[in-house]
């Protein structure tokens, strides 16, 4: 079944970008969808956004100034930048494949990236 | 409004029945789905589409809706189900679509 592992800083500077992978084992893109959702210290879930098997994007509305998704053209990962992070942005990370842009059924074991 | 209402606990001893409730007006008309999340573990996918559980989970965990409202109910609780529950969803109608989660419950096994 399909596996997914980020990767990436686990420690950004305030005011710079972040930028995480996540590597899709067993999977391909070319199917379903692929998101990006975080979680800070000790709250709840939130979701980042998401790149299609099309190439279409559609990110959180309050995120969406800051985030990119893309894909490798490998197609054997894809990626997350968020630009001017701050003190807020400290989360796990995860990413998540889904059968509708809006299902996560898979998820990645999460990264933590703390800014400071 | 665009938000999913959790009660931020619930307990249950062994055997009983624990419910948690997911309510929120876009649930009218978009599905609900439920994961579990453990300690340092990422969420697991328990319940898809209100109702359908997905392979390998096991049968006492079940979800039901009615109007905005949608339960999730484990039935037979045991230790293992210890975990803090999140329900989500998606506001597919607003100008940004985007995806919805609730606060997540506590679930205490006495």
């Amino acid at each position: 079944q399909v596996q997914l592992q980020e990767s990436g800083p686990g420690l950004v500077r305030p005011s710079e970008t972040l930028s995480l992978t996540c590597t899709v084992s067993d999977e391909s893109i070319d199917n379903y969808y692929w998101s990006w959702l975080r979680q800070s210290p000790g709250k709840g879930l939130e979701w980042i956004g998401y790149i299609s098997h099309s190439g279409n994007t559609n990110y959180n509305p309050s995120l969406k100034s800051r985030v990119t998704i893309s894909v490798a053209t490998s197609k054997t990962h894809f990626s997350l930048r968020l630009t001017s992070v701050t003190a807020a942005d400290t989360a796990v990370y995860y990413c998540a494949r889904g059968d509708k842009w809006y299902e996560f059924d898979f998820w990645g074991q999460g990264t933590q990236v703390t800014v400071s | 409004s665009s938000e999913l209402t959790q009660p931020p606990s619930v307990s249950a001893s062994p055997g009983q029945t624990a419910r948690i409730t997911c309510s929120g007006d876009v649930l009218s008309t978009q599905y609900v789905y439920f994961y579990q999340q453990k300690p340092g573990q990422a969420p697991l996918l328990i319940i898809s589409k209100d109702t359908e559980r997905p392979s390998g989970i096991p049968e006492r965990f079940s979800g039901s809706s009615s109007g905005t409202t949608v339960t999730l109910t484990i039935s037979g609780v045991q230790a293992e189900d210890e975990a803090d529950y999140y329900c989500q969803s998606a506001d597919s109608d607003s100008p940004d679509p985007h995806v919805l989660f609730g606060g997540g419950t506590k679930l205490t096994v006495l």
